[in-house]
């Protein structure tokens, strides 16, 4: 079946510094892209949605300037959060989709420290 | 507001019961919903999907229904083993965006 990959699984930082995160859809063309954030105990909040070759569309409450989002092919989309801080660590998870079949990433554990 | 909520505490069964978990949402009008397993440290698998000119719909030892009206979904898992123990979490999307927005997810946990 269809494998979405992250990369990196896990990143360690120091704040002030700015991680970014990639997300492949390995074996379909991903339309849509998708980004959520975990925090510990609780569930996926959708942070964002972006479609290859436009801006993407951002949930309220979430700094588009803070989380930068591209999508510029149909297999990848990447994440980055500028200027992190202790708060921002959690748990990213992409979701790749076309019009009838959606993937998730396996997530990328972000600690600031 | 638009909530969906899933049961608030964890959920406890001896193995070979049938666990059944709910999720209930307000101010939405989905066109699918789905459930999915997440084991810790990783992203969510997807276990069923459910549209909503459906009554029911099952894999396996899996069974989900989908009542519009009740706006609740409930997920059972028959014959449950302790490899079951995962947090499940119920997701709603409409069809115009295929935008999936999850609920507060359940502990599953299956005691041999």
């Amino acid at each position: 079946g269809a494998v979405v990959s992250q990369h990196p699984s896990w990143v360690i930082c120091k704040s002030g510094t700015s991680v970014k995160i990639e997300c492949r859809s390995l074996d379909f063309q991903a339309t849509t892209m998708f980004w959520y954030r975990q925090f510990p105990k609780q569930s996926l909040m959708l942070m964002a949605t972006s479609n290859e070759g436009s801006k993407a569309t951002y949930e309220q409450g979430v700094e588009k300037d803070k989380f930068l989002i591209n999508h510029a092919s149909l297999t990848l989309s990447t994440l980055t959060v500028t200027s992190a801080h202790p708060e921002d660590s959690s748990f990213y998870i992409c979701r790749a989709a076309t019009y009838n079949e959606q993937f998730f990433g396996p997530g990328t554990r972000l600690t600031v420290l | 507001s638009q909530k969906i909520e899933q049961n608030s505490e964890a959920l406890n069964i001896q193995e070979g019961k049938t666990a059944t978990l709910t999720c209930n949402y307000t101010n939405y009008s989905p066109a699918y919903l789905q459930w999915y397993r997440q084991d810790p440290g990783r992203g969510p698998v997807f276990l069923l999907l459910i549209r909503e000119n459906e009554k029911e719909k099952r894999k396996e030892r899996l069974k989900v229904t989908f009542d519009t009206t009740l706006k609740q979904s409930l997920f059972h898992i028959t014959a449950s083993q302790p490899a079951d123990s995962a947090t499940y979490l119920c997701a709603l999307a409409s069809g115009a965006t295929n935008k999936l927005i999850f609920g507060t997810g359940t502990l599953l946990a299956v005691q041999p």
